[in-house]
């Protein structure tokens, strides 16, 4: 099946501090991204779509100015967490896929953030 | 929003064992999807139903799309150990729209 990477696969931060989750599909062109959150023993909650070359749909709940999402590549959506901070803290994972109708979408392998 | 209530949470079995999980919805899901999840990796599709009524099989796995389309169960066959993991049920209304997931089912293979 075709491939989506995310880097990277751990990351720890302090309390404040921005970081910048990449997302790739490397052999499609992603029409779509999504990005889920997923706390410990927990199930995958939608964050937010993004559609390449415009701005991001966000789910109810989820601050738009907190969660930066950007789909500037039909290969490549990155999703930062601005000022970071302990409850952030979770397992971040993007999918893509290629077109709208009945297409599989391709899940990345995740990020674990620790804000500390 | 919308909600998928899937079980059992947790299965505890034998190996050789037939197991089968399900999930239902309050409201209608035009595409249901299984997925199986390992600690610390990204869930990877198991079987995809887009038809209500449809039922599919992928080796041992076999799923159905519940006819009213607000349920779907997985059933796995003769379980072996590597069964084990965390399995999610998937709805999506339409085919540009994200997931909603179940809780999830625990499946922990005795042997």
């Amino acid at each position: 099946g075709a491939v989506v990477s995310q880097h990277p696969s751990r990351v720890i931060c302090k309390s404040g501090t921005s970081v910048k989750i990449e997302c790739r599909s490397l052999d499609f062109q992603a029409t779509t991204m999504f990005w889920y959150r997923q706390f410990p023993k927990q199930s995958l909650m939608l964050m937010a779509t993004s559609n390449e070359g415009s701005k991001a749909t966000y789910e109810q709940g989820v601050e738009k100015d907190k969660f930066l999402i950007n789909h500037a590549s039909l290969t490549l959506s990155t999703l930062t967490v601005t000022s970071a901070h302990p409850e952030d803290s979770s397992f971040y994972i993007c999918s893509a896929k290629e077109g709208t109708l009945n297409t599989e979408a391709f899940f990345g392998q995740g990020t674990r953030l620790t804000v500390v | 929003g919308q909600q998928l209530n899937q079980s059992p949470q947790s299965m505890f079995i034998q190996e050789g064992e037939d197991v089968s999980m399900n999930c239902t919805s309050s409201s209608i899901f035009n595409t249901w999807l299984w997925y199986k999840q390992d600690p610390g990796e990204g869930p990877v599709l198991l079987i995809a139903l887009y038809k209500a009524g449809e039922l599919t099989s992928n080796g041992r796995l076999t799923a159905q799309f519940g006819i009213t389309r607000k349920d779907s169960f997985l059933n796995i066959s003769a379980s072996i150990p590597s069964d084990v993991g965390i399995y999610f049920c998937a709805g999506q209304v339409g085919g540009a729209d994200g997931l909603t997931f179940g809780k999830g089912t625990h499946l922990i293979i005795q042997p």
